[in-house]
């Protein structure tokens, strides 16, 4: 399984500013997505980023709200914009390893952010 | 549209005692379900998964689950719970080979007591 990092593991932040999270694989892996999971509740796909195309965004999120980028294939961002305290959730992200459909998501460890 | 449900929120049960956690599912092909882990502050930790063949599949730290299409059902279960497995549980659906996306239950939250 791939192994996945994500920066920063937690933070608390101001409304009205923007936090970037890096996520970082150890080998190279087509798929990557950003997932957010709110106080209590499961996981929701914000997104899917592939390298060398604009994300994909799921129904309810948008690009100025979360932008995305995918540098490369072992590399991706998410940037959380204007926060609310809304936005305070756990951050995930994970990768397919091989852009088989059959292959398991793996899961980054999170990134948890308190918006005050 | 793909959809799961994981119909009880909680689940307690005695060390030693089998641990079962329920989980049914809704996708208009071929089902590809998962079970993951969540451990408190930490990330998601891959369990299991069920593709084709077998339809009991075995995973990690002694979990096992059994697919049963005509219940639509992917229910965990493992023999004998520790008080380790104290943690939530998330099943999961993706809608066959052509789907990446994966749609997860609400949880339910496992409590093993000594």
């Amino acid at each position: 399984s791939a192994v996945i990092s994500q920066k920063p593991s937690r933070d608390i932040c101001q409304r009205g500013t923007s936090l970037t999270i890096q996520c970082q694989v150890d080998s190279q892996v087509t798929m990557m997505f950003w997932y957010r999971q709110q106080p209590g509740q499961s996981l929701t796909l914000i997104a899917t980023a592939n390298q060398g195309s604009e994300a994909t965004y799921e129904s309810g999120f948008v690009i100025d709200k979360f932008p995305i980028s995918r540098p490369n294939l072992t590399f991706s961002t998410l940037t959380v914009s204007n926060m609310s305290p809304e936005d305070s959730s756990i951050y995930l992200c994970s990768v397919d390893a091989t852009g088989q459909s059959q292959e398991t998501q793996y899961f980054g460890p999170g990134t948890r952010l308190l918006v005050l | 549209a793909q959809s799961v449900a994981q119909p009880e929120d909680q689940v307690n049960v005695a060390e030693g005692n089998p641990l079962t956690v329920k989980c049914t599912y809704s996708v208009s092909g071929n089902p590809y379900l998962f079970w993951y882990v969540q451990y408190p502050n930490r990330g998601l930790q891959f369990l299991l998964k069920y593709i084709t063949g077998d339809n009991l599949v075995k995973g990690s730290y002694g979990f096992e689950a059994e697919f049963n299409k005509s219940q639509t059902s992917f229910h965990l279960k493992k023999p004998s719970a520790l008080v380790s497995d104290s943690a939530l549980y998330f099943c999961a659906v993706r809608d066959g080979p052509n789907d990446y996306k994966l749609s997860f239950g609400a949880g339910t939250t496992v409590t093993v007591r000594a």
